[in-house]
């Protein structure tokens, strides 16, 4: 596609909930990464693929997190019993190369969740 | 320690003036990349300019420049001619080492309201 597409754009979850939340990068991008947005802060990095394989989940904050890019192209992130604290903006980025010098990152519009 | 910092979290300024966005850094990696991003209400991130650290100049798009200064470790925004439009969250960002795969780290970001 032209951009990054991350759905669904709103979701409100009970606390206690599994959600799904699903990024689809630009086409033959190679590299995706999510990020969590608390309200009011900048963005963390939680994990990254390269293809289909992750490379980096070390921004993960529990086990309650998991992501996946099964074929290399849409990624999954899940957050299983989800807590108040979950509650944030969920942001996906992906990159066209393994090697860049300078730009790269595009980012989708985020996924707000709001965990009740 | 932080590794990206913006002290401003909030500017006003006149529409049609200047406005400097102050963003410092550290890293120990002698390679490094410096990224400014936009994010409206909207909440995408849009990216704004790049600045490299091996790069003798400033970088400059449109009414964009990067005020670099290397030994102060400070990348400081500039937007020129400010727009009521330009009124969004601002924040700088930073990739260690020049792989796609190297996440961004974010600043907390600086919101900036354009005064008609």
């Amino acid at each position: 596609g032209a951009g990054v597409s991350q759905s669904p754009r709103y979701k409100v979850a009970k606390r206690g909930q599994d959600v799904a939340l699903r990024c689809d990068p630009i086409s033959g991008h190679v590299s995706l990464f999510w990020y969590q947005q608390a309200l009011g802060q900048g963005p963390e990095f939680l994990t990254y693929f390269q293809n289909e394989a992750q490379l980096d989940k070390s921004g993960l904050p529990s086990d309650r997190f998991f992501a996946e890019r099964p074929e290399g192209s849409v990624s999954t992130l899940k957050i299983q019993r989800t807590q108040q604290e979950d509650s944030a903006v969920y942001l996906c980025a992906s990159s066209s190369s393994r090697q860049t010098s300078n730009y790269g990152y595009t980012f989708g519009s985020g996924t707000r969740l709001t965990v009740v | 320690a932080q590794k990206i910092t913006q002290t401003q979290p909030g500017m006003f300024v006149q529409e049609k003036e200047a406005v400097t966005l102050d963003c410092t850094y550290d890293t120990s990696d002698p390679s490094y990349g410096l990224f400014w991003y936009k994010q409206p209400s909207s909440g995408e991130m849009i990216f704004l300019i790049y600045q490299g650290s091996y790069d003798q100049q400033n970088a400059t798009e449109g009414r964009y420049s990067l005020n670099f200064q290397k030994a102060r470790k400070s990348a400081n925004l500039v937007i020129s001619a400010s727009q009521l439009g330009d009124s969004a969250m601002y924040f700088c960002a930073m990739r260690e080492g020049r792989a796609a795969g190297n996440m961004l780290t974010f600043g907390g970001g600086t919101r900036l309201m354009v005064k008609p």
